[in-house]
């Protein structure tokens, strides 16, 4: 069963600070890895795609990934209270079968 | 452009009644989805569909009956569906024959069934 895990927070910054969210993946095949925001009610909506091992930074956000620890991340620099969102990681092992995580919900305080 | 668009945004449904789900995109993307999400759940795949035919079928019930008329348009036909079907039903779409298949999402139909 291939699996993607992440925290379901909720995970609690104030202004300004540096959110860091992670997710786990159990398929050492997978190729493509993705961040999506959900705000409440709303459709996910792309924020970024790595899928070499590193950091890649857009702006205020940057994924992090490490294929040999099976482990993605997503750091949001000076956070604000519009990027208070479920976060869902989503893994794609090849074809069209992308796996979600449970997502985290991120609050951020003004 | 990365739009997809979805009709209607909310549909309300009786147990008997027949409707229909509306997603197009104009990207040029060959590869649409049908998800299905809960509330304070990961979105599930329902069906996916590339060069307008079923790739994907999830072992979802029958009263779902996706079809794909041509490349832009995907829909998904409801028939006899139970209150537990009620959830928000997303579309995407992804430009087939890249390895990474992103996926862009519509902003979803909120249907209830009651």
């Amino acid at each position: 069963q291939k699996e993607v895990e992440q925290n379901s927070g909720p995970l609690s910054v104030p202004e300004g600070a540096i959110a860091s969210l992670n997710c786990t993946y159990s398929d050492r095949g997978s190729q493509s890895f993705f961040w999506y925001r959900q705000y409440s009610g709303k459709s996910p909506e792309l924020i970024m795609f790595i899928y070499s091992n590193g950091d890649k930074e857009d702006g205020r956000f940057t994924a992090q990934l490490n294929k040999a620890s099976q482990y993605v991340s997503l750091l949001i620099r000076d956070s604000q209270p519009s990027d208070s969102a479920t976060y869902l990681c989503a893994v794609n092992a090849g074809g069209f079968k992308t796996i979600f995580g449970a997502g985290t919900r991120l609050f951020v305080k003004a | 452009d990365t739009e997809v668009t979805q009709t209607p945004k909310h549909l309300v449904m009786g147990m008997t009644n027949k409707k229909s789900l509306k997603c197009e995109q104009h990207m040029g993307h060959r590869a649409m989805y049908w998800y299905k999400q809960k509330a304070k759940k990961p979105p599930e795949l329902m069906f996916v569909y590339s060069y307008e035919k079923l790739s994907i079928n999830e072992s979802v019930p029958s009263r779902f009956s996706p079809e794909c008329p041509n490349s832009s348009l995907l829909n998904l036909h409801l028939h006899a569906l139970q209150p537990e079907d009620s959830a928000l039903y997303l579309c995407a779409s992804s430009q087939e024959g890249t390895p990474q298949e992103t996926q862009y999402f519509g902003p979803g139909t909120r249907l209830l069934v009651l």
